[in-house]
Parts: structure tokens; C-alpha cells; sequence
């Protein structure tokens, strides 16, 4: 089957690094998402990888590993507004995009 | 430009009801979607549409229809009301469904359901 692994939720500090783990196993691969989910509100697209690799952008960075079926999101200089839910959304062969439940990050001062 | 518009935001229905959630996209895009979302559980794809009339089920369609006449219209009617379809609705587009780099979902603001 098809499925995803993050951790449920983390905690980390205001202007502190954290990273977010995410496993996978799926029917073929292109390329994986990270999105980001403020409560009550809709998710918005943070990054893509297709190859192996890190890709930057500001203060947010996502690796992956395809061999591995491993990503994760770094993300630096935590704010406050940084408290949301992370969602890993890997691709399939038929271009279906696999959800889970994301991981919580609270952020506390 | 106001991407993806989702109506209404809040809905009560009583049990056997029947409604319609709107959903249109200003973006020209090829692709559309529905899914929801529950409480502890990834979004869940109800139908999905690659263009103008052209339409399929995804992972939870029961209890659900879709068409999708114009490019930039994909209404989702639930035909008569559950308990269990009380759940946020999320429309999201893409340009494209097939290719890898123009997969990237924008979302409506969601729409909260709640069946009595």
C-alpha cells in the first residue's frame, strides 16, 4: 500500500531550527510536496523535489532522498507565525498525490 | 486575480438534504479537485476533473456528484445528506494533472459542513 510517516507533532522555540521528517512508500514517484496548513484554514504550497536533493527557498529548505523514500523540511529562524501543520505529499506513478495527517509544529517563545 | 472562490464557507444541512458547494477558479486551470478533510485524517479526494467535461471519482465519491461544463466552474453536489459528510471541503486547480512540475494545488478557503 501506499502511505506516509511524519511525526504528529513537534514543539520547538521562536528563532531556533527545526526539522520535519517524512518517510514514504508509494507506486511509483513524481516528486513529493510540502504544504503548509494554518489551523482553520486551507493548505498553501510551500515546496517540490523530484530529484535528490535540497532545494532552498528563504528561510524554508526540503531534501529528498528517493532511494531512501525519505524527505524532510527545514525550517529556520522559527516565528511565531511558523505554528501551523506540515503536510508531506508524495506523487505517485498515476500522479496521484498521497496525503496524511501532517505534522503539528507549535512554536513557543 | 482571486484564484480559487469556494461558496458558501459554512453550511448546516438536516439529514437528507441536498446542496450544492460552488467552487470557480479565475487561473485557466486544466485541472480541478474536491477533498475533505476530518479531524486527524490527511484530505481525502472526492472527484477530480482534468478539464471541461470531463470528470472521475477518487478516493470517496459515494454520496457525491460533480460536473464540470467551463473550465472555470467544478460545483460539487452532495445528493442527500449524511451525518457522516459533516467534514471542511477543500476545491484546489493545477495547470496541469499529468505533469510533475505544474501539480502544485491552489486551494479554496474550504467550506464548513455540518449535517444534523
Amino acid at each position: 500500500g501506499q502511505n506516509i510517516d511524519q511525526p504528529t507533532e513537534m514543539t520547538a522555540t521562536e528563532g531556533a531550527i527545526v526539522q520535519i521528517n517524512c518517510t514514504y512508500q508509494t507506486s511509483g514517484f513524481n516528486g513529493l510536496f510540502w504544504y503548509q496548513q494554518h489551523a482553520g484554514e486551507a493548505p498553501t504550497f510551500l515546496s517540490y523535489n523530484v530529484l535528490d536533493g535540497l532545494e532552498e527557498k528563504g528561510r524554508f529548505s526540503s531534501f529528498l532522498s528517493r532511494s531512501k523514500g525519505y524527505s524532510y523540511l527545514l525550517l529556520k529562524e522559527l516565528q511565531m507565525k511558523d505554528s501551523a501543520s506540515y503536510l508531506c505529499v508524495p506523487m505517485d506513478s498515476n500522479y496521484q498525490l498521497i496525503w496524511g495527517a501532517g505534522t503539528k509544529l507549535i512554536i513557543k517563545p | 486575480n482571486a484564484g480559487v472562490t469556494q461558496t458558501p464557507k459554512f453550511q448546516v444541512l438536516k439529514t437528507g438534504q441536498s446542496m450544492t458547494l460552488q467552487c470557480a477558479q479565475d487561473m485557466n486551470h486544466e485541472y480541478m479537485s474536491w477533498y475533505r478533510q476530518d479531524p486527524g485524517m490527511g484530505l481525502r479526494l472526492i472527484h477530480y476533473s482534468v478539464g471541461a467535461g470531463i470528470t472521475d471519482q477518487g478516493e470517496v465519491p459515494n454520496g457525491y456528484n460533480v460536473s464540470r461544463s467551463t473550465t472555470e466552474d467544478f460545483p460539487l453536489r452532495l445528493l442527500s445528506a449524511a451525518p457522516s459528510q459533516t467534514s471542511v471541503y477543500f476545491c484546489a486547480s493545477s495547470y496541469s494533472h499529468c505533469s510533475s512540475g505544474a501539480n502544485v494545488l491552489t486551494f479554496g478557503a474550504g467550506s464548513r459542513l455540518t449535517v444534523l
